[in-house]
């Protein structure tokens, strides 16, 4: 079956824009997260969606914001980018929530100008 | 709060040699353990799963793990290494209930010499 797909696998933005980053999970996953990626802090959880709703929350600021669809599919945005925002976004999927097996894509490369 | 040590940030050996890669983690609560592995310019992929049961877990491509809970360690072994095993690899824990957050340590780089 189908992996987890993300888009766009690469993106550059300026300062100051937004962006918004898109996820299809793997066909009958209901869950949902996002991770960032960077040389410096490593992986760092932003956000898990279950059914629609945000069920945790990373220690980031405001400007990361998430949201999923009924068919599970989800899109995070930043607002008003950043030069550390530049990271690999990676998102994973789960049949239900933890022990159950994350599945991660390749991740969408964003980096900021 | 949940942490993870991963007590090296880089490995090299030798092709065909042992290897064991260091991990300890902190949490209050019962967790579940895991490690995936990061080819260059991938996603993560599972290698093997600590939930419960015994504490030898055996995962793909001939890695296994050793659950310590007296210790607070899940560390990474395989009895000999290919050239395909270079990658990043990366410990991670989780809540044993709720939502699916992985909190992970920051990686150790395998490096396989021929």
């Amino acid at each position: 079956k189908a992996g987890v797909t993300q888009t766009p696998r690469y993106l550059i933005k300026t300062r100051g824009q937004q962006v918004t980053l898109s996820c299809s999970p793997i066909s009958g996953h209901r869950s949902v997260s996002w991770y960032q990626q960077t040389p410096g802090q490593g992986l760092q959880f932003l956000f898990e969606y279950f059914s629609e709703t945000q069920r945790n929350k990373g220690n980031f600021p405001g400007r990361f914001s998430g949201r999923q669809f009924s068919n599970s599919r989800s899109e995070m945005n930043v607002s008003t980018l950043e030069l550390g925002d530049s990271a690999l976004y990676l998102c994973a999927s789960s049949l239900s929530g933890a022990g159950t097996e994350a599945f991660f894509g390749q991740g969408t490369r964003l980096t900021v100008v | 709060a949940q942490s993870v040590t991963q007590l090296d940030s880089q490995v090299p050996v030798f092709e065909e040699a042992p290897v064991e890669l260091r991990c300890n983690y902190s949490s209050s609560v019962s967790v579940y353990l895991f490690w995936y592995v990061q080819y260059p310019n991938q996603g993560l992929q599972l290698l093997l799963k600590y939930l419960s049961g015994s504490t030898l877990v055996k995962g793909i491509n001939g890695f296994e793990a050793e659950f310590n809970k007296s210790q607070t360690s899940f560390h990474l072994r395989k009895p000999s290494v290919h050239i395909s095993d270079t990658a990043e690899y990366f410990c991670a824990v989780s809540d044993i209930q709720g939502a699916q957050k992985l909190v992970f340590g920051q990686g150790t780089r395998l490096t396989i010499n021929p």
